[in-house]
């Protein structure tokens, strides 16, 4: 079985500060993780994912995440936020024989001018 | 850029009623699924569909709802007998490959259904 884990519902931060939105999995498969983004009354974009090899991940947007599997941890970070970032931020898994996607319950990013 | 449209934005629906949403995925993807995302809860998998025929469905999945591909565009979920409970967003998705692999899920808008 796997689960997603999201800490932090709300999460709010001044413009030009750094952004960490935290995930942890559980999965009993090697997992594939994905960050999504959902700006307000549109679908979800994917941010960047990780399947296999290189742990720190690079997507759009200036965002990463590092797989850390010792940590079953998949966090999402952003040097300096900017007003744009502003949206709910998924966190989600899959692997092994299943293509579903398990979501995590989102985290609300507010960006404070 | 190609992407992922559905159809109606806001259904509006008496509970008893048949339902039918619509999502044209991305042209070339084989993969299609419905997840949908009852308000201020996680958005949560129902089906997944290949090769003309369901490949995954979890349990909310029940004998109420039913997927089809009535042509080589569209993508369809049917609810037959809406309850209050199914009132949610809906999205619809579609992937070249398996999400598992290095395929992406590209996700369309959503339709609001409100079942009243």
């Amino acid at each position: 079985a796997q689960s997603v884990t999201q800490l932090g519902s709300h999460v709010s931060v001044s413009e030009g500060a750094l952004v960490l939105l935290r995930c942890n999995y559980s999965s009993s498969v090697p997992p594939y993780l994905f960050w999504y983004v959902q700006y307000p009354n549109q679908g979800l974009q994917l941010l960047l994912k990780y399947t296999t090899g290189a742990t720190l991940v690079k997507g759009i947007n200036g965002f990463e995440a590092e797989f850390k599997k010792s940590e079953t941890s998949f966090h999402l970070t952003k040097p300096s936020a900017h007003m744009s970032d502003a949206a709910e931020y998924f966190c989600a898994v899959s692997g092994g024989a299943t293509n579903k996607l398990i979501f995590g319950t989102g985290t609300l990013l507010a960006v404070q001018p | 850029e190609p992407e992922v449209t559905q159809t109606p934005s806001h259904q509006v629906t008496q509970m008893g009623q048949e339902v039918i949403l619509r999502c044209v995925p991305i042209s070339n993807h084989l993969y299609f699924y419905w997840y949908r995302q009852i308000l201020g809860q996680k958005v949560e998998f129902l089906v997944s569909f290949y090769n003309n025929e369901i490949s995954e469905k979890s349990e909310i999945f029940d004998d109420q709802f039913s997927v089809e591909r009535p042509d080589g565009s569209n993508f369809t979920l049917k609810i037959r007998s809406t309850k209050l409970e199914d009132s949610a967003m809906y999205f619809c998705a579609s992937s070249e490959t398996l999400a598992g692999g290095p395929g992406e899920q590209f996700f369309g808008p959503g339709t609001r259904l409100t079942v009243l």
